[in-house]
């Protein structure tokens, strides 16, 4: 089966500050694609980050960047000099074969004027 | 490029109607999935659409159904409505040529079933 786990509900961080939402999955596949989405209010999902299942390199998107420990099944974002506009519900999900997505439950993320 | 364009936004339907929402992908998009938001199940897919057949399935009901035409326009329909049918549904497209294209969805349709 395939499973997302997103252990932290709700996070909260202040502007300016660095923040690291978590996420663990489990998948018998060997390839895969790894995503961070945010739903803003708006309910619009919209990937914030990517990374290959195959590639070491850690993805890098500007303020963005993931720490992907493939051995560990573990994939967390990291959301440097946070904003007011990066306040919104962050969604891990993983893709395999199929041109389907697989969810974690969320963490809402806070950001602290 | 307009991005993906789902109608209505909002839809009120009581149990045991049925009801059918609109998708428009990006163009030149050919894949069209579909997902059910929801606060207690979360985030689940539904179907897949390529070039009009449907490619991939989630685990829902037969109540659950949809279609997509020679535009890549897709809709898809809920029979005999529940009230646990209530939810977001999202749509989301990729070029589909490759399983691994990044998916771009849509603001959703908010359904509430009474």
């Amino acid at each position: 089966a395939q499973t997302v786990t997103q252990s932290q509900p709700e996070m909260s961080v202040q502007e300016a500050e660095t923040v690291t939402l978590s996420c663990t999955y489990d998948t018998s596949e060997s390839d895969y694609y790894l995503f961070w989405y945010k739903q803003p209010p708006s309910r619009q999902m919209i990937l914030v980050i990517r990374q290959e299942a195959y590639k070491q390199q850690n993805a890098t998107e500007n303020r963005f960047s993931v720490n992907f420990q493939k051995a560990a099944k573990s994939f967390s974002l990291k959301i440097s000099d946070s904003q007011l506009g990066d306040a919104a519900m962050y969604f891990c999900a993983f893709q395999t074969g199929a041109n389907n997505l697989f969810f974690g439950t969320g963490t809402r993320l806070t950001v602290i004027p | 490029k307009a991005g993906v364009t789902q109608t209505p936004r909002y839809l009120i339907k009581t149990r045991g109607q049925q009801v059918t929402l609109s998708c428009s992908p990006i163009s030149g998009h050919r894949s069209v999935s579909w997902y059910q938001q929801t606060p207690g199940q979360g985030l689940q897919f539904l179907f897949e659409y390529f070039s009009e057949t449907q490619r991939n399935k989630g685990n829902f009901p037969g109540r659950f159904s949809g279609r997509q035409f020679s535009n890549s326009r897709s809709e898809m329909n809920v029979s005999t409505l529940e009230l646990g049918d209530s939810a977001l549904y999202l749509c989301a497209s990729s070029p589909g040529i490759s399983y691994n294209s990044p998916l771009h969805f849509g603001n959703g349709t908010r359904l509430t079933v009474t």
